[in-house]
């Protein structure tokens, strides 16, 4: 069984502040996917990493996938109270060309104060 | 921007019917997924879905489940006989082909199953 583990599970800060989530696995991944959901609603995608040491941004937010390809992390940068959410780490594992299941971490839930 | 669509949003049945719950996903996208949540837990894999036949399925997919792609744009989840356990929120995605590594998912809004 392939397992994400995700920390802090809660994390509450003020606005400003800067903030890291963690997303730790031992298996290896093909791609990872960050979501952000919101309460009875669908995981909405936030970025895809695939190459190992990959780093993206988007906007206040900078997504890192590890180099062997196991964990990924995700800085957010002068958290503001719009940033408050679920925020889920879901690893693709596979052959290239097949239907790859995601397997999901159980998310930390960011809570920005103002 | 194309997204996947879900209906119905919220279904209410008693233990021991049929329910089936449908997706319409992003158009030019092969490959589909059912995924589920149940409250306060992990999202989970059910299955997935390539060429009308099913790529992978999860321990959770056993008989009472069933998926189809009835026509060039529906893709249906069947749960035969459901059970108080089944109540979750079930989450259908569609991803394009592959291309070097990437598979990006893309999630529907979900439906809320309620099995009373």
């Amino acid at each position: 069984t392939q397992l994400l583990k995700q920390s802090p599970q809660f994390l509450s800060i003020q606005e400003g502040e800067n903030l890291t989530v963690y997303c730790n696995s031992s298996s290896v991944f093909s791609s990872l996917q960050w979501y952000r959901q919101e309460p009875g609603e669908g995981p909405v995608l936030l970025v895809t990493v695939v190459t190992g040491g990959e780093v993206k941004k988007l906007k206040r937010l900078t997504f890192q996938f590890g180099d062997a390809r196991k964990d990924s992390s995700l800085h957010i940068t002068a958290a503001q109270t719009g940033d408050t959410g679920l925020y889920l780490c879901a690893g693709a594992k596979g052959s290239s060309g097949s239907a790859r299941q995601l397997t999901f971490g159980s998310g930390t839930q960011l809570t920005v104060l103002p | 921007e194309p997204e996947v669509t879900q209906t119905p949003s919220h279904q209410v049945t008693q233990m021991g019917q049929e329910v089936i719950l449908r997706c319409v996903p992003i158009s030019n996208h092969l490959y589909f997924y059912w995924y589920r949540q149940i409250l306060g837990q992990k999202v989970e894999f059910l299955v997935s879905f390539y060429n009308n036949e099913i790529s992978e399925k999860s321990e959770i997919f056993d008989d009472q489940f069933s998926v189809e792609r009835p026509d060039g744009s529906n893709f249906t989840l069947k749960i035969r006989s459901t059970k108080l356990e089944d109540s979750a929120m079930y989450f259908c995605a569609s991803s394009a082909r592959p291309i070097q590594g990437t598979d990006t998912q893309y999630f529907g809004p979900g439906t809320r199953l309620t099995v009373l």
